[in-house]
């Protein structure tokens, strides 16, 4: 079934850890998301690709890092975890900013 | 900065009644609204998206409207189901680098 593929489900992971979430879409979008969803603030972007080879920051992106080597691929990289990035991460995907956007399952990333 | 508010916050009704969830939003310089549904621990299923230039968009017991200049969208559901209890998330793309702010949500509970 075509969609968007997000790795792990979720995870338990200690502080100062590196940790990469894994994103992929099989629809050949050009531009990919990354949002985080917490209680009481909503979903808020992270950092985004709107084609392969590029990448900018969303609302808050300290302490993320990303890279778009292919159309297919998004990962998400948490360089040393801290507790305040518990969160539940979502993925998404589009053809372009004026199309519909498609979101993977999340991973639910606890950080202890 | 896009700032999109949902009112209410959460909304019980019994089952086959008419409803209306509501989304606003302060810029209006926008590519286009989209109508998420996320049942709890799950991703956001897309339900509606429309283009800055219609009014409405219809799909099934779903009708969206938008109306740009007010900065106002609506999600009228017809005939509400058990089924259809969930949170209803609204989120306005931004002609700016096409980027997406999401509303808090409805949280919708539909009684038997």
């Amino acid at each position: 079934i075509a969609g968007i593929t997000q790795a792990p489900t979720s995870q338990i992971l200690a502080a100062g850890r590196r940790m990469t979430l894994r994103c992929t879409q099989d629809m050949r979008h050009n531009a990919m998301y990354w949002y985080r969803q917490d209680l009481g603030l909503g979903l808020r972007l992270i950092h985004y690709s709107n084609t392969a080879g590029t990448t900018g920051k969303g609302e808050v992106p300290d302490g993320y890092s990303v890279s778009r080597a292919n159309t297919d691929d998004f990962p998400l990289t948490l360089a040393s975890a801290v507790p305040s990035q518990t969160s539940v991460y979502f993925c998404a995907s589009r053809t372009g900013p004026n199309t519909e956007a498609f979101f993977g399952q999340g991973t639910r990333l606890t950080v202890v | 900065k896009q700032e999109v508010t949902q009112i209410p916050a959460a909304l019980s009704v019994p089952e086959g009644e008419n409803l209306v969830l509501n989304c606003s939003f302060t810029d209006s310089a926008i590519y286009n609204l989209q109508w998420f549904r996320q049942d709890p621990g799950k991703g956001l299923t897309s339900l509606l998206l429309i283009q800055s230039s219609q009014r409405e968009q219809t799909s099934g017991r779903l009708n969206a409207s938008l109306d740009k200049s007010s900065g106002r969208s609506t999600l009228y559901i017809a005939a509400s189901q058990p089924g259809d209890s969930a949170t209803y998330l609204c989120a306005v793309t931004n002609t700016n680098a096409g980027k997406s702010t999401f509303g808090d949500g409805t949280t919708l509970t539909v009684k038997p």
